[in-house]
């Protein structure tokens, strides 16, 4: 079955530090992927996703996505976290032959001023 | 663009009663809507995929019983927790997903329902 793992529950970072959010998908062929953020009081925004072709993808907020398909992982990163960034962070996959969404169980992203 | 509303955003009933969920595309038209639930600190479970003018599906132990959704239009779904219970407290998101069928669901903001 597939699944969408994230590693990280929480992750402290600084105000300015580097950003990177781990995802390990297990899928057969290329995967439809995504990366959600959830701020408490709003619905899930889109941050970025990946289908196909450039497997470095481009996002909102100055966050990117690297996809490698040796590793099975669809990271997330941002060079310079601001504490606006403080959130929860789902990976997502589609499964295979429909479009529902197999959530990774998300990582909790708190920012240090 | 792409807008989805759910209302109410918080809901306070008695354990026996009946809520009523509502979640509406604004701005598009949604051939498919997703009813999740989420409990806290916990990712999103998918609860049931909803299509225009047909019966929903449920996943795997979810009670389609006790959680009624209708999906009347290419706008709005309901969902209904029926004689709800303090286990039927939780998080509750709905999304749509517009006609082109891009695989991109939209959220809305989500709906508390605690049951006393």
């Amino acid at each position: 079955a597939q699944s969408v793992t994230q590693p990280d529950i929480h992750i402290t970072v600084s105000e300015g530090a580097s950003l990177e959010l781990r995802c390990n998908y297990s899928y057969g062929a290329t995967p439809y992927l995504f990366w959600y953020v959830q701020s408490p009081g709003q619905g899930l925004q889109l941050l970025l996703k990946y289908f196909s072709g450039d497997t470095l993808v481009q996002g909102i907020k100055g966050f990117e996505a690297e996809f490698k398909r040796s590793q099975s992982s669809f990271n997330l990163r941002k060079p310079s976290v601001h504490w606006s960034d403080a959130a929860e962070y789902f990976c997502v996959v589609v499964q295979s032959g429909t479009y529902k969404y197999i959530f990774g169980t998300g990582t909790r992203l708190k920012v240090l001023a | 663009g792409a807008v989805v509303s759910q209302h109410p955003s918080w809901v306070i009933c008695k354990s026996g009663t009946s809520v009523k969920i509502e979640c509406r595309s604004l701005d598009f038209q949604a051939t498919t809507m997703f009813w999740y639930r989420q409990f806290p600190k916990q990712s999103l479970m998918l609860m049931a995929t909803s299509n225009e003018g047909s019966k929903a599906t449920y996943e795997q132990g979810v009670e389609k019983d006790k959680f009624l959704i209708n999906h009347a239009s290419l706008t709005l779904s309901t969902l209904t927790v029926t004689s709800a219970h303090p286990e039927d407290s939780s998080f509750y998101i709905c999304s749509a997903m517009g006609l082109d069928n891009s695989y991109e669901q939209f959220f809305g903001p989500g709906t508390r329902l605690t049951v006393l």
